[in-house]
């Protein structure tokens, strides 16, 4: 099944503690992206990449980082965790420019 | 500076109403444009999209969206919504990269 995964789906942490989102796509796509969802504020882009070792800021780029290795792979790094990147993360990928993403299920992290 | 706008925050509609969700989009040049929905809980999923052609495009689920390219505007239209229908509908316009507004919740009442 063509599918975005993200991993964990529900993550508790604490201020400070460096953690890791996966994301994998297993089709083939060029394009990935990590969005950020708050209410009233809909999706903002945080990093995208148009292809391996192929990275560029989004719109609230400030306290992440990504790496894109392989294709299939799009880590989204929190080195020093803040309480202000509680959110929902998206992240999606799509075959070329033009195309629409395709959304993994969501990671919902909560900093305390 | 680039945005996508959509007007409606919340709507509520008895079931059997028409639908029209407003978005309008400020960038230039050649875009494409989408509608995505996410239901309660889950992640977003395609509606419908608009590359170039015909500016009404249908999607899924009995939607359609209008493209007016003199207006910057690509509403989202169904003639008669269901319960089902409840969720949180979002505009996305794709330039360099892909933009998102901010949502407009959708609650149809039975």
């Amino acid at each position: 099944e063509a599918q975005v995964t993200q991993n964990p789906r529900y993550l508790i942490t604490v201020t400070g503690k460096k953690l890791t989102v996966t994301c994998s796509q297993n089709m083939n796509h060029e394009y990935m992206s990590w969005y950020r969802q708050d209410p009233g504020l809909g999706l903002r882009q945080i990093y995208y990449s148009m292809n391996v070792e192929v990275t560029d800021k989004g719109d609230v780029p400030e306290g992440y980082k990504v790496s894109r290795k392989e294709k299939r792979n799009f880590p989204l790094i929190l080195e020093s965790p803040s309480p202000n990147q509680t959110s929902l993360y998206f992240c999606a990928s799509r075959e070329r420019r033009g195309n629409g993403y395709t959304f993994g299920s969501g990671t919902r992290l909560t900093v305390v | 500076a680039q945005s996508v706008s959509q007007h409606n925050h919340h709507v509520i509609l008895s079931e059997a109403a028409s639908l029209e969700l407003g978005c309008n989009y400020s960038y230039g040049g050649t875009v494409n444009l989408f509608w995505y929905v996410q239901y309660p809980g889950q992640h977003l999923q395609l509606l419908l999209k608009y590359f170039s052609g015909d500016p009404l495009v249908k999607g899924i689920k009995g939607f359609e969206a209008e493209f007016i390219k003199s207006k910057f505007s690509f509403n989202l239209r169904k003639p008669s919504v269901q319960w089902s229908d409840t969720a949180e509908y979002f505009c996305a316009v794709n330039n360099n990269d892909m933009r998102f507004g901010a949502g407009t919740r959708l609650t149809v009442k039975p």
